[in-house]
């Protein structure tokens, strides 16, 4: 499959607590973004961390990426109700620079 | 707003037919990008398109055609359709290939009766 994978499918938590979504990918990346969805409206960029770095920060969002691992994580924390959406990882593949998604993590938080 | 026009918002077609999207990029973007979601699955990548030119291809079926015009829009073809093309199809948009961070279209609905 050309997709990537994310870990877990669905998730549901209270408002307040954090959120942790993975992503595991095969080949190597020239970077690694994560996207929210809407109820199916298109998607919205939500941060991007090169190959050569591990952490980025974006208000409540943190991403790690092990490249050893081939994986990554996004952080949500805080959540709030209107965090509700699919998340999806994107794997800019090294050399084509295809962008491939994951199958995506549908989070509901819960008021 | 992302910046990124799809038309129509919604096909509805019959089987065997053709039928053609259309995506108006961002103002001063290069690369194109053409998406299918199916229902509760992930986007699956089609084609890549950077200033005119077929930059990369993924999973796109021998029905299915795209272009990008010399003033940089895209349209997307898909031909003889059948009941499980029917899907979310979605442009995307960046200034340059390399340099990542899509700006997605809000999708055109394509059902296939």
């Amino acid at each position: 499959s050309q997709q990537g994978e994310e870990d877990p499918q669905a998730l549901s938590i209270q408002e307040g607590e954090n959120a942790t979504m993975n992503c595991s990918y095969k080949t190597s990346i020239n970077n690694l973004q994560w996207y929210r969805q809407n109820s199916g409206r298109g998607l919205v960029h939500l941060i991007l961390i090169r190959s050569n770095e591990r952490e980025k920060h974006s208000g409540r969002l943190r991403v790690t990426l092990d490249t050893s691992k081939k994986s990554s994580s996004l952080l949500i924390t805080a959540s709030r109700a209107a965090d509700t959406a699919s998340y999806f990882c994107a794997r800019s593949l090294s050399g084509t620079y295809k962008y491939i998604f994951g199958t995506g993590t549908r989070l509901k938080v819960l008021a | 707003d992302s910046g990124v026009t799809q038309t129509p918002k919604h096909l509805i077609t019959a089987t065997g037919q053709r039928v053609t999207l259309r995506c108006s990029p961002r103002s001063g973007d290069l690369s194109v990008y053409w998406y299918q979601q199916s229902l509760d699955q992930g986007l699956q990548f089609l084609i890549q398109y950077y200033n005119g030119e077929e930059r990369a291809k993924g999973n796109i079926l021998e029905r299915f055609s795209a272009q990008q015009f010399p003033d940089l829009h895209s349209e997307l073809n898909l031909s003889s359709l059948e009941l499980g093309d029917s899907a979310l199809y979605f442009c995307a948009s960046s200034v340059d290939y390399r340099v990542g961070k899509l700006f997605f279209g809000s999708g055109t609905q394509l059902s296939v009766l």
